[in-house]
């Protein structure tokens, strides 16, 4: 079973370029999620989509676009990367978004910004 | 806003040692508590999802409690073994579905 697969795994991008990265699940849940992870911190929400259609801001949602393709698809732009944003980024998803459903995350893209 | 906070940051134990953690997080505004355990090159898996007062949840050796009136949850391992090493994280989350994570608890079981 696939789950929910991040693509890509890993990106070196200069500073000012764009990126934009993908999530896809199987699971037919309706809510999905964008976090990033830096040392010392814990997972942050960026964006998130309750539903397919909707979108809604996280805690750090500056510097970032989100689009939920459909209901299996839900993208991470950056329209012109910061060094600030290089970072560990998790995609996840979850059946509601009513905040007792557990989430289930893909293995992280990790990108770097130089 | 919810502020989650774990303690302690990491925790060395020998195997067959039994050990717990704590989750603590505003008692106001709270719905959920979940707990995740993270692997070393993995992703988070979940645990526990509690939203009860008194809520008790059990996996193998892993159990967890919640306390909403006072805010915090324990997340207890029994007889620690080298592959539960990893870290540990709650997270609080409101009825709109966001979940705002502690920074974790890392846990090293020594063979």
């Amino acid at each position: 079973n696939a789950g929910v697969t991040q693509t890509p795994k890993f990106q070196v991008l200069k500073t000012g370029q764009s990126m934009t990265l993908q999530c896809a699940q199987d699971m037919n849940h309706n809510s999905m999620y964008w976090y990033r992870q830096d040392p010392g911190m814990g997972l942050r929400l960026i964006y998130y989509s309750a539903s397919e259609g909707t979108t809604d801001k996280g805690e750090v949602p500056n510097g970032y676009n989100v689009s939920r393709l459909n209901k299996r698809e839900f993208s991470l732009r950056l329209e012109s990367a910061a060094p600030s944003q290089t970072s560990v980024y998790f995609c996840a998803s979850s059946e509601y978004g009513d905040g007792n459903q557990p989430q289930h995350f893909g293995d992280g893209t990790r990108l770097s910004i130089l | 806003i919810l502020n989650v906070e774990q303690s302690p940051q990491s925790l060395h134990v020998q195997e067959g040692d039994s050990t717990n953690f704590t989750c603590s997080f505003p008692s106001s505004n709270f719905y959920a508590l979940h707990w995740y355990r993270w692997e070393t090159a993995k992703s988070p898996e979940a645990l526990f999802v509690m939203t009860l007062n008194g809520d008790e949840k059990k996996k193998g050796r892993i159990s967890a409690t919640l306390n909403t009136k006072e805010g915090y949850s324990y997340l207890y391992i029994k007889g620690s073994q080298p592959e539960d090493s990893a870290t540990y994280l709650c997270a609080g989350s409101s009825n709109t579905g966001k979940l705002i994570f502690g920074q974790g608890t890392t846990l090293q079981v020594k063979p």
